[in-house]
């Protein structure tokens, strides 16, 4: 069964420092890995996504992602962060799908909090 | 394009009512996707549909729960018989799936309160 484990669940951090939000997730397959972010209030908003391909993925925002197949992991990272930013951020794994009907539900990990201070 | 969209966004009910939720997806897209989200907790799947048909549910969908997608546009989620641990966001999900892995597009969510 896939998991995934976002291994902070809140990151303090001042204006303007980068930002790193660790991922690791176990899957038996080859997968797609997402990151999305959640405002207060609001529903979820994708960053970036990895399909194939590139493993440094880049997303809105000044994000991007780096997929690392032998450490199962997939890393956010910023390099300068904004007040803008503070958020709850998401990492989240799919199935390859390998019938046609195969739906591509996403599990979830349960978050990182991200607070910016200036 | 005016993404998707859920209604009522704030639903407050006693113990024991029935609640039903409504989502309108992306125009065109064929997949829509239910999620429950507890407080400080991920979103975790309950059901999706490809058009029409419901395709997969999810062990957490009890039998209090029902969902429709009758003309594969909008969805509807049904809680019968509510229970406080129903309490939660739920969030709903559109995509557009070409064969391989389909971007889902999130709503606002509806945030069910069962008091």
């Amino acid at each position: 069964a896939q998991s995934v484990t976002q291994l902070d669940s809140q990151v303090p951090v001042f204006e303007e420092a980068p930002v790193e939000l660790r991922c690791n997730y176990s899957s038996s397959v080859s997968v797609y890995l997402f990151w999305y972010v959640q405002y207060p209030n609001q529903g979820l908003q994708l960053l970036l996504k990895y399909l194939s391909g590139s493993t440094l993925v880049k997303g809105i925002n000044g994000f991007e992602a780096e997929f690392n197949k032998s450490q199962t992991s997939f890393h956010l990272r910023k390099p300068s962060v904004h007040i803008s930013d503070t958020a709850e951020y998401f990492c989240a794994v799919s199935d390859l799908p390998l019938r046609r009907n195969q739906g591509g539900k996403l599990i979830f990990g349960q978050g990182t909090e991200l607070s910016v201070k200036p | 394009d005016t993404g998707v969209s859920q209604n009522p966004r704030h639903k407050i009910t006693k113990r024991g009512q029935n609640v039903t939720f409504r989502c309108d997806p992306i125009s065109e897209h064929n997949r829509l996707y239910w999620y429950r989200q507890t407080l400080g907790q991920g979103p975790e799947f309950l059901t999706y549909f490809q058009n029409e048909a419901q395709l997969e549910k999810s062990r957490l969908l009890s039998d209090r729960f029902s969902a429709e997608r009758p003309k594969g546009s909008f969805s509807t989620l049904e809680i019968q018989r509510t229970e406080q641990g129903d309490s939660a966001m739920y969030l709903c999900a559109s995509s557009q799936t070409s064969g391989g892995v389909d971007t889902q597009y999130f709503g606002p969510g509806t945030r069910l309160t069962v008091l």
